[in-house]
């Protein structure tokens, strides 16, 4: 079971960039690494998905080292909106019932 | 679309009381999954499901059953509610067989209390 651990929260400001990183050192071979964005009250929602190196979407991009024991979430240019909790998952290497969220990292975007 | 639908909203319960938490998707999803979130404790894999027929047991099923006859339902069963199954809960489902290499939709959540 790949355990992520994640910092607790983050504080950052309206127009900057942040990264967010999550260590899995126990990462299986076939495991994907995602990210996920909560809102109060709301369900989580997928943000972005990677395996290795890096992928980039409208939102976000992911960094992944080659060892893969790590990740950044980065997003550029912050606004209010973007105060949530960000979960980064690992799983899947042997089945699906090792998917787990963890307790996630609290972004809180101020002006 | 309507997405993944949960009912009810809210509900409270007494302890040894059962009830079914509802989730339906549109979206002829094979996997669909039941998580609960509790306050600091992040998001925990209760059951899932590849497929209508098949379901398995994720972190933390004691207390909880689940049954899959069609794609688009997945109840959750209290049989005997208790205090500690106070908690938010959320039904999610994704495509091709489910897992992290498919996107997970998530439903609104159903807070649950039980006294």
């Amino acid at each position: 079971l790949a355990k992520t651990t994640q910092p607790i929260s983050m504080d950052s400001y309206e127009g900057q960039e942040v990264n967010i990183t999550c260590s899995h050192n126990n990462i299986a071979t076939n495991d994907y690494i995602t990210w996920y964005q909560q809102f109060p009250s709301q369900g989580p929602r997928f943000i972005i998905q990677g395996y290795k190196t890096k992928v980039t979407n409208e939102v976000a991009s992911l960094f992944i080292p080659a060892d893969r024991k790590s990740s950044t979430l980065s997003l550029p240019r912050v606004s209010l909106s973007d105060t949530a909790v960000y979960y980064c998952l690992v799983g899947l290497g042997s089945g699906y019932s090792t998917l787990t969220f963890g307790k996630g990292t609290m972004l809180l975007v101020s002006p | 679309n309507a997405g993944v639908t949960q009912t009810p909203k809210f509900q409270v319960l007494k302890t040894g009381q059962s009830m079914t938490l509802q989730c339906a998707q549109d979206m002829n999803h094979e996997y669909m999954s039941w998580y609960r979130q509790d306050p600091g404790m992040g998001l925990r894999l209760i059951h899932y499901s590849v497929g209508a027929g098949i379901t398995d047991q994720g972190e933390v099923p004691n207390g909880y059953n689940v049954s899959r006859s069609t794609t688009e339902d997945f109840p959750l069963r209290l049989l005997s509610a208790a205090p500690s199954q106070t908690s938010v809960y959320f039904c999610a489902s994704s495509s091709l067989g489910g897992g992290l290499r498919d996107e997970q939709f998530f439903g609104p959540g159903t807070r649950l209390t039980v006294l």
